[in-house]
């Protein structure tokens, strides 16, 4: 299994360009994460897909911010326009989560966001 | 709420050395879950434990090893011999039964094991 694979690894844009994401969740999960990591904030929910629907997207910072799941093997975050804080690392994760169930979720490598 | 405190920032011990991360979490939902990630210097998160609020047992594994007391609402967990490539950051993690997975982080422990 390849685990949950993100694209790219780094991404170094200027502000106001806007930026996206890609995530490929575990064949098989029907759940997938986006969470973002500063050394502010620490690790923080954006938002979270369950059967391809967005479930609970509170954690969105705002606007600018936005993410699709097309089908179950594919999901981007955007962001546009960007700005220096947004600067981060963006991890994507997958589980195979079931209604009333829980389990572990897998994290992708991560992108790497700076924006100048 | 929910809210995980992980109040030690730092540690550095050196090898062999046994070392506890403290984790401590706060819900007033009577079913959950804890998880133990680990972040290594290359960056990725990688899944350790889970642990579900009805089963106190401690768990082993290997040099590994979990405390789960509800009484105190904590999650420690504590490398025996500790070596150089448990060097990482550790975060704890908590979710609720109906939410879906979305875990609540701590702010994580940053482990250096010096050699």
């Amino acid at each position: 299994d390849a685990g949950v694979i993100q694209s790219p690894r780094h991404e170094v844009t200027e502000m106001g360009q806007e930026v996206t994401l890609r995530c490929k969740p575990i064949s098989g999960h029907n759940s997938l994460f986006w969470y973002r990591q500063t050394m502010m904030r620490g690790l923080e929910l954006l938002i979270y897909f369950n059967n391809n629907v967005p479930i609970d997207d509170s954690g969105m910072p705002e606007d600018r911010f936005s993410a699709k799941m097309p089908n179950a093997s594919f999901s981007t975050l955007k962001i546009q326009p960007s700005e220096p804080r947004d600067s981060a690392v963006y991890f994507c994760a997958s589980s195979p989560l079931a209604t009333g169930e829980n389990t572990e979720a897998f994290f992708g490598q991560g992108t790497r966001l700076t924006v100048v | 709420a929910q809210k995980v405190t992980q109040a030690q920032t730092e540690i550095s011990v050196v090898e062999k050395e046994d070392v506890t991360l403290d984790c401590v979490y706060e819900t007033r939902d009577t079913t959950y879950y804890l998880f133990w990630y680990k972040q290594p210097p290359s960056g990725e998160l990688v899944f350790l434990i889970r642990r579900n609020s009805f089963d106190e047992q401690n768990e082993i594994s290997g040099r590994y090893s979990w405390n789960f007391q509800k009484s105190t609402s904590s999650f420690n967990f504590t490398i025996t011999a500790s070596q150089v490539v448990d060097s990482a950051v550790y975060f704890c993690a908590l979710t609720l039964w109906n939410q879906g997975g979305k875990l609540i982080f701590g702010q994580g422990t940053e482990l250096s094991v010096k050699p």
